[in-house]
């Protein structure tokens, strides 16, 4: 089982409309989870953070965290062509045999907004 | 506050040679993440340094290796490159990891 999962797409939604993106993470101990967006040839932008159950919105974005289902999702309102890009879910997790915390990625969902 | 910035941008070298990959991180950010990018498996964590000492490494050979000074800029060694290593090579710096890691542009890595 891979320790954080996404679907890898593609995703496409019309403009205008709710995009939801699903992750799923095997760490139960996991604390912190991330929200990535990368477009094509560029670097992951950090987009949101959640720690605790419940969800967490900012602006057109709101995270959603389950510790007990071990899921996070991403919802973006009002999808634009320019939300078009790779979304990256990450997850902190224990590294053994270190026993620090690492940074886990999923291999990401490609969203595409159809104008 | 500038961003994370990484040096080279590009690079194309031949089997056998080794390259060093520099990184400077967000002022005042102590921890530096490398990680490597391909197509085929994704962002795959190479190791993490924080206050000049290795923290976290992830499952890469022995012929990958980093370091980090005192500024906390670091940088990433690959010797003897092989042509599985061509791939987009991201530094990330964060001041404490739990409140998420910022990325620099990376560097383009072809290896011939």
């Amino acid at each position: 089982q891979k320790e954080v999962e996404q679907n890898s797409g593609p995703l496409s939604v019309p403009e205008g409309a709710i995009a939801s993106l699903n992750c799923t993470y095997s760490d139960r101990g996991s604390q912190s989870f991330f929200w990535y967006r990368q477009y094509s040839g560029k670097s992951p932008e950090l987009i949101m953070f959640i720690y605790s159950n419940g969800d967490k919105e900012d602006g057109r974005f709101t995270a959603q965290l389950n510790k007990a289902s071990q899921y996070v999702s991403l919802l973006i309102r009002d999808s634009q062509p320019s939300d078009s890009a790779t979304y990256l879910c990450a997850v902190y997790g224990l590294q053994p045999p270190f026993g620090n915390e690492k940074l886990t990625f999923g291999t990401g969902t490609r969203l595409t907004i159809i104008p | 506050k500038a961003g994370v910035t990484q040096t080279p941008r590009y690079l194309i070298k031949t089997r056998g040679q080794q390259v060093t990959l520099s990184c400077s991180p967000i002022s005042g950010h102590r921890s530096v993440s490398w990680y490597q990018q391909t197509p085929g498996q994704g962002l795959q964590f190479l190791f993490e340094y924080f206050s000049e000492t290795q923290r976290n490494k992830g499952n890469f050979p022995g012929r990958f290796s980093g370091r980090q000074f005192s500024n906390s800029r670091s940088e990433m060694n690959v010797s003897t490159l092989e042509l599985g290593d061509s791939a987009l090579y991201l530094c990330a710096s964060s001041w404490a990891g739990k409140k998420g890691q910022y990325f620099g542009p990376g560097t383009r890595l072809t290896v011939l």
